[in-house]
């Protein structure tokens, strides 16, 4: 079944950075885009970015501009989603989550999510 | 950036009952409009796309509908599994989710 596997939780204090994984598995990882979203504690929902696995590129939000990087590695079907010069405010779940458009009927991404992982807690604190 | 309002904030609704959350966009987002449930330590699920299209899977007591700037999720009949946290969020530019509305038992 398709699968999002993401990594365990981090503990970071401020200004460092933070690389979280996620391992896709049960479709053809290429084919759809990947988005990250993250949640502070007991807040909403903030879309942070988006990686085409198979070209590579990337669009983030303006918010995490300079700040956030995505990356992919296709032979272990893996995104990752690094943040730098983090902060206390960066304390939130990191969600990887699949866009439901396919990039092999060329009409994504459709900027919504159909299948998301579990969430990676990652915690700033000095 | 195209701002998300949802409300109510909480709603309270008994088992069996109808619940009717509502989300609007401070510009049209046309029907670019999902709608997510997510329960307490999970991550979201897909409910709605397109406004009013189900994702698979998701039962026909959740219904989406509307366009433009004003939308509605409605829950026909709530089941003890509704009891959740759903968020809006439109995809017709950079995608924003609302806040979030809170379905708890009345």
């Amino acid at each position: 079944q398709v699968q999002l596997v993401q990594s365990g939780a981090e503990v970071k204090k401020p200004g460092a950075s933070v690389k979280v994984s996620c391992k896709a598995s049960g479709y053809t990882f290429t084919s759809y885009y990947m988005h990250w979203v993250r949640q502070a504690p007991g807040q909403g929902l903030e879309w942070m970015g988006i990686i085409n696995p198979s070209g590579g590129s990337t669009s983030y939000a303006q918010k995490f501009q300079g700040r956030v990087t995505m990356t992919r590695d296709t032979s272990t079907s893996t995104v990752y989603m690094e943040l730098s010069s983090l902060r206390s405010e960066d304390t939130a779940v990191y969600y990887c989550a699949r866009d439901r458009g396919s990039l092999i009927a060329a009409a994504g991404p459709y900027y919504y999510m159909d299948v998301w992982g579990k969430g990676t807690t990652v915690t700033v604190s000095s | 950036e195209i701002v998300m309002t949802q409300s109510p904030a909480t709603l309270s609704v008994s088992p069996g009952e109808r619940a009717t959350l509502s989300c609007r966009a401070s510009q049209s987002v046309s029907s670019n409009l999902a709608w997510y449930q997510q329960k307490p330590g999970q991550a979201p699920r897909l409910l709605i796309y397109g406004a009013s299209t189900r994702a698979t899977g998701i039962p026909a007591r959740f219904s989406g509908s509307g366009s433009g700037t004003e939308f509605t999720l409605t829950i026909s009949s709530l089941q003890s599994e509704d009891f959740a946290v759903y968020y809006c969020q439109q995809y017709n530019n950079w995608p924003e989710f609302g806040q979030g509305t809170k379905v708890e038992i009345k």
